[in-house]
């Protein structure tokens, strides 16, 4: 079945540093990957998106390439603040019948520190 | 619009007890799903629905159950709670225009 891996453990950041948080998939057909983002009390929220190989999602600084060659689709941001401390979710849906159902990464804890 | 409301937000239950997590939405969108939330594991599916009268099971469903008898609502029933279920529970919509899933605020369960 489909399943999405991200980086483990929670990355700490300074403020103004680079981010990276990798996320590999695994999926059967021609998925969809999404970039959600949870803050602290919150439900999740769309960041990004990018629908078919090569396209890249961009959103509040932040992007992400969907890599067909390695099954990747890497969050990253030039510059993060201290506003950006959330929890980063990759996911995906195969869309057609798979519509109402996205697999999840397990979840990246960003903080950023002053 | 509301959007996507969930309905209670945090919830204690001993073990045995019943009870139904409310979703809601304003969107008019075709699709629903219910999400548990755990530590280390990110959001995994419990049932979803494809339209009103029309439900399927996700990743984990033992345990719970579900109706869709509107395009608004989409209950979750827990029919007899276990500590194993204590867990922040997320519903969200999509339209079948789009693969964008829209996300309530959650509701924290606790059973002991």
């Amino acid at each position: 079945g489909d399943s999405v891996t991200q980086m483990e453990g929670p990355v700490t950041l300074s403020e103004e540093a680079f981010l990276t948080i990798n996320c590999t998939y695994t999926a059967t057909g021609y998925p969809s990957l999404f970039w959600y983002v949870q803050y602290p009390g919150e439900g999740l929220q769309l960041l990004l998106k990018a629908t078919k190989a090569d396209d890249k999602g961009s959103n509040k600084g932040f992007e992400a390439t969907y890599r067909k060659e390695t099954t990747s689709f890497h969050l990253e941001k030039g510059s993060v603040q201290v506003s950006d401390s959330a929890v980063y979710f990759c996911a995906l849906s195969e869309g057609g019948t798979s519509y109402g159902k996205l697999t999840f990464g397990q979840g990246t804890i960003l903080t950023v520190h002053p | 619009n509301a959007g996507v409301t969930q309905t209670p937000k945090f919830q204690v239950l001993k073990t045995g007890q019943s009870m139904t997590l409310q979703c809601a939405q304003d969107m008019n969108h075709e699709y629903m799903s219910w999400y548990r939330q755990d530590p280390g594991m990110g959001l995994r599916l419990i049932h979803y629905s494809v339209g009103a009268g029309i439900t399927d099971q996700g990743e984990v469903p033992n345990g719970y159950n579900v109706s869709r008898s509107t395009t608004e609502d989409f209950p979750l029933r827990l029919l007899s709670a276990a500590p194993s279920q204590t867990s922040v529970y997320f519903c969200a919509t999509q339209t079948g225009t789009t693969d964008t899933q829209y996300f309530g605020p959650g509701t924290r369960l606790t059973v002991l």
